[in-house]
Formats: structure tokens, C-alpha cells, sequence
């Protein structure tokens, strides 16, 4: 039982322009949200996260915007860069549940320079 | 600061035979897990360790699936018999222990082949 989906699965941009992910989520009890990017071969690395009593967190280049009431959250990152080309997991936790994550199946970025 | 460690990076191994797997995570690490992660899938938690107690093992398949981290720091999961459908990127990952919301790093991973 897939709880955390993420559709379309690769994205290519151009660099400079927006790329914007897209996560849902069927759990109501997951009150915590991450994203996080993985070069091949590498482990993912913690990207950045939202909690639930917010609806937006920006950090840099990157903003994660939370919609409760349709499960959805969204990850923009402004301007893409080369570097940025990677798989990004979208991730979920519950309070109740030992801080343990349930990621989607990730999306493959390309930003085309 | 060191990252987590892993060992070996890829392993191959017949279909029955054994296999093992190290994590050693960063240095003042309470918390170690161990996932699971499938071609085209995202990361499953395997087990989870806070010290050298076990928090969450219930999607580990223990009759094949085995963990320790005996001294609370090291730590190894083995698979003992291996099926086709263990091929598979093996993460460790470790988080300190705050009791809120603790970012969890991530290894490079052990990609097992089973043929």
C-alpha cells in the first residue's frame, strides 16, 4: 500500500527555469514532510521539510508548499541548475511513529543547461 | 564530520546463499535504520534501532532477515536464505535522538545482486 505517491516519474527543464514536483499522500496521520535528493550511486541526502502546522518553508532556491485538505505537497525549485539533476523522494512521518519515513517511488529530474 | 559508512558497496551472491551487510553510523548516533530500497521504488524501512535496542522491526521478514547492533554503534543485517527478490539497494541510515523530528543520513548503500 502505496502511502506516499509521487506521479511522473522524470521531469526535464531547462536551466533557469522552475521545476516543480508534485507528492500526494493517503495517510491523515502524517503530520511531517521532507524531501530529499539522491545523485546515482550516492544515499539520499536531506533536502529540506515541512511540518504540518505550516503551509509553506523556503530555504534557498527551493520551497515546499503543503495543501492538508487535498494531502498534496509540492516541491519549486527557482532557478533549476545543472546540479540539480537527480531523483527526489518525497517523504512522510507520523508523530506516533517513531520518526519512521515513508517515501514515494521518487522522481528523476534533468535540468538541460 | 564522517558520513555513514557502508560496506561492501555491491555484493553478488547465488540464490540461498548468505550475505552480510555493515553500517557504521555518525559519531554520536543514537538512532540506526536499515532500508530496503527496490529498483524504481523509494526507500522501506527494514528495522530500526535506537542504541542497541530494537524500535520497529515489523516490516523486516524475519524468517530470512536478521539485524544487530550489539554495542550501539556498529551494525550488520544479514540475509540468510537470499532470494531473487532481495536484489536491491541495502541503505543504512542514522539520526541523533531528540524525541522530535531528527533529519535521518543516509549511507551510499549496498547494491545486492541475487542470480
Amino acid at each position: 500500500d502505496q502511502q506516499v505517491k509521487q506521479n511522473s516519474p522524470s521531469l526535464s527543464v531547462q536551466e533557469g527555469r522552475i521545476s516543480i514536483l508534485n507528492c500526494d499522500y493517503t495517510n491523515s496521520m502524517f503530520d511531517y514532510f521532507l524531501w530529499y535528493k539522491k545523485y546515482p550511486a550516492e544515499g539520499p541526502t536531506f533536502l529540506i521539510s515541512i511540518s504540518s502546522i505550516k503551509d509553506k518553508n523556503e530555504d534557498g532556491r527551493f520551497t515546499v508548499f503543503l495543501n492538508k485538505s487535498a494531502k498534496h505537497l509540492s516541491l519549486h525549485i527557482v532557478p533549476s541548475q545543472p546540479g540539480d539533476s537527480a531523483v527526489y523522494f518525497c517523504a512522510a512521518s507520523a508523530s506516533y511513529g517513531n520518526n519512521r519515513l515513508a517515501f514515494g517511488k521518487g522522481n528523476q529530474v534533468v535540468v538541460i543547461p | 564530520e564522517a558520513g555513514v559508512a557502508q560496506s561492501p558497496r555491491y555484493k553478488i551472491i547465488e540464490k540461498r546463499q548468505s550475505v552480510a551487510f555493515w553500517c557504521n553510523p555518525i559519531s554520536g548516533h543514537a538512532t540506526l535504520y536499515w532500508y530496503q530500497q527496490i529498483l524504481g521504488q523509494g526507500p522501506k524501512l527494514l528495522i530500526q534501532f535506537q542504541n542497541n535496542g530494537v524500535v520497529d522491526d515489523s516490516q523486516l521478514p524475519k524468517d530470512r532477515f536478521s539485524a544487530e547492533r550489539l554495542k550501539g554503534v556498529d551494525s550488520t543485517l544479514k540475509i540468510q536464505p537470499a532470494k531473487l527478490e532481495d536484489s536491491a539497494v541495502y541503505l543504512c541510515a542514522s539520526s541523533l535522538w531528540t524525541g522530535g523530528r531528527d533529519t535521518q543520513y543516509f549511507g551510499p548503500g549496498t547494491r545486492l545482486t541475487v542470480l
